[in-house]
């Protein structure tokens, strides 16, 4: 059954340093998406991509994050300057554009982001 | 904005039912998803529903109310492994969580 693949499934690095997390999406999807879970928290939305541009982002997702498909199957997050609070875990999700707007979303397993 | 209310924790026996609630409130609505999360993984899709009525999945129904903003999951012949997080979700233009009611099935 095909999946949503995440890595690295734990990233530690330092306070400021920039972090690349990297999510290869189910291949016939269209739409992708990342979300964070800080620990012991819920699931938070920060950004929604569609034919090569955001469709939609939230307050979380403020100038340190981007995204990037940058070829045929990757699909990435890149926080420039990495805080404490970034510490957390974040979730790759791909939806089939068959169906129309309701497709479940399928999340990768995702990547343990520790800042210290 | 967006509120999604569910309870913090349950707990239910083997072979028992369990319904957990959600209430939301959003300025938009384009369904309600619920997916169960195990502690240390990614969330997985259970149901959807976007029109009124209950939605029958094998062991797992979920129930949806749009005038009164309410939803419920009901999971039946309750198994240990349905130890976990379950979470209500609302669609506008993205998907909103709730906090997670967290179950815990004893023997």
């Amino acid at each position: 059954e095909p999946e949503v693949t995440q890595t690295p499934s734990h990233q530690v690095t330092q306070m400021g340093q920039e972090v690349i997390l990297r999510c290869v999406p189910i291949s016939n999807h269209l739409y992708f998406y990342w979300y964070r879970q800080i620990l012991g928290q819920k699931v938070e939305f920060l950004v929604s991509f569609y034919n090569n541009e955001i469709s939609e982002k939230s307050e979380i997702f403020d100038d340190q994050f981007s995204v990037e498909r940058p070829d045929g199957s990757n699909f990435t997050l890149k926080i420039r300057s990495t805080k404490l609070e970034d510490s957390a875990m974040y979730f790759c999700a791909s939806r089939s554009p068959r169906g129309g707007f309701y497709n479940e979303q399928f999340f990768g397993p995702g990547t343990r982001l520790t800042v210290l | 904005g967006q509120n999604i209310d569910q309870p913090t924790e349950m707990t239910a026996t083997e072979g028992a039912i369990v319904q957990i609630n959600c209430t939301y409130q959003t300025s938009g609505f384009n369904g309600l998803f619920w997916y169960q999360q195990h502690a240390g993984e990614a969330p997985t899709f259970l149901s959807y529903n976007v029109l009124d009525g209950l939605e029958e999945k094998g062991r797992f129904s979920s129930f949806l109310s749009r005038s009164k903003g309410y939803s419920y999951l009901l999971l039946k012949e309750l198994q240990m492994k349905d130890s976990a997080s379950y979470l209500c979700a609302a669609l506008d233009y993205q998907l909103t969580f709730g906090k997670g009611t967290k179950l815990s099935v004893i023997p």
